[in-house]
C-alpha cells in the first residue's frame, strides 16, 4: 500500500520560513514524480509543485515560483518543500501527492493526509 | 494557462438518482491529460478517473468519465450514500496544472 506522510506544518510569521517533509515508503519512490497540492480553508485544490522521478526536472505555479523550492532524496525516499518569504494566503493544507509516472503529466494517484500551514503574525 | 469551470456548484439529488458533473477547458487539451477526483469531509483527495475516461484502480463502475476538446464530464450512474461528496477536474497536461472549482454533491 502506497503511504505518504506530510510533516513539518506549523505556524509561522509573514515573511518567515517552513520547510515540509514527505516520507513515501512503500513503492518504488525514484520511478515518480512527486507534488505538492494545496488547500486554503474552505476552499478548492491548488497545484503548488512537481518534481520528475530523478529530481532532474521542477515546476511551479506562479503563486510560489521564486519562494518554494521542491526537492526530493531518492536514497531516503522523502520529498521536501522549502517555503521562503511566507505570505498569510499560504495558508492551507499541504498534501504530498503521487504522480502515476516517472514525469509530470501524470494525474495524482495517491495522497497523503496533509500538513497544516498558517501563516499570520 | 487553462482554466477548468466546473457546474454545477451544487448537485443535491436523492441515492439512487443519477449525477452529471460538467467540466469545460478555456482552451481545447488532450483528454489524455485530463482527471477527477472525489473528496469528502476531512480527508484527502481520491482519484476517481484518468486520461478523461479510465477508472483507477478500485474505484467503482458507476463512476464513469467522458469528454474530450474543451468539454468534459463525470457521471455517477446511480449515487450510492457514499459517493456525496465534492468532485473536482484536474488538467495535467501543460504547466500550470489546474483544477476546477468543485462540484458538492449533496443529498437532497
Amino acid at each position: 500500500e502506497v503511504q505518504l506522510l506530510e510533516s513539518g506544518g506549523g505556524l509561522a510569521q509573514p515573511g518567515g520560513s517552513l520547510r515540509l517533509s514527505c516520507a513515501a515508503p512503500g513503492f518504488t519512490f525514484r520511478s515518480y514524480a512527486l507534488g505538492w497540492v494545496r488547500q486554503a480553508p474552505g476552499k478548492g485544490l491548488e497545484w503548488v509543485s512537481t518534481i520528475s522521478g530523478s529530481g532532474v526536472d521542477t515546476y511551479y505555479a506562479d503563486s510560489v515560483k521564486g519562494r518554494f523550492t521542491i526537492s526530493r532524496d531518492n536514497s531516503k525516499n522523502t520529498l521536501d518543500l522549502q517555503m521562503n518569504s511566507l505570505r498569510a494566503e499560504d495558508t492551507a493544507l499541504y498534501y504530498c501527492a503521487r504522480s502515476s509516472g516517472f514525469n509530470y503529466g501524470n494525474a495524482f494517484d495517491s495522497w497523503g493526509q496533509g500538513t497544516l500551514v498558517t501563516v499570520c503574525s | 494557462e487553462i482554466v477548468l469551470t466546473q457546474s454545477p456548484g451544487t448537485l443535491s439529488l436523492s441515492p439512487g438518482e443519477r449525477a452529471t458533473l460538467s467540466c469545460r477547458a478555456s482552451q481545447i487539451f488532450s483528454s489524455s491529460y485530463l482527471a477527477w477526483y472525489q473528496q469528502k469531509p476531512g480527508q484527502a483527495p481520491r482519484l476517481l478517473i484518468y486520461g478523461a475516461s479510465n477508472r483507477a484502480t478500485a474505484i467503482p463502475d458507476r463512476f464513469s468519465g467522458s469528454g474530450s476538446g474543451t468539454d468534459f464530464t463525470l457521471t455517477i450512474s446511480r449515487l450510492e450514500p457514499e459517493d456525496f461528496a465534492v468532485y473536482y477536474c484536474q488538467q495535467y497536461g501543460s504547466s500550470p496544472l489546474t483544477f476546477g472549482g468543485g462540484t458538492k454533491v449533496e443529498i437532497k
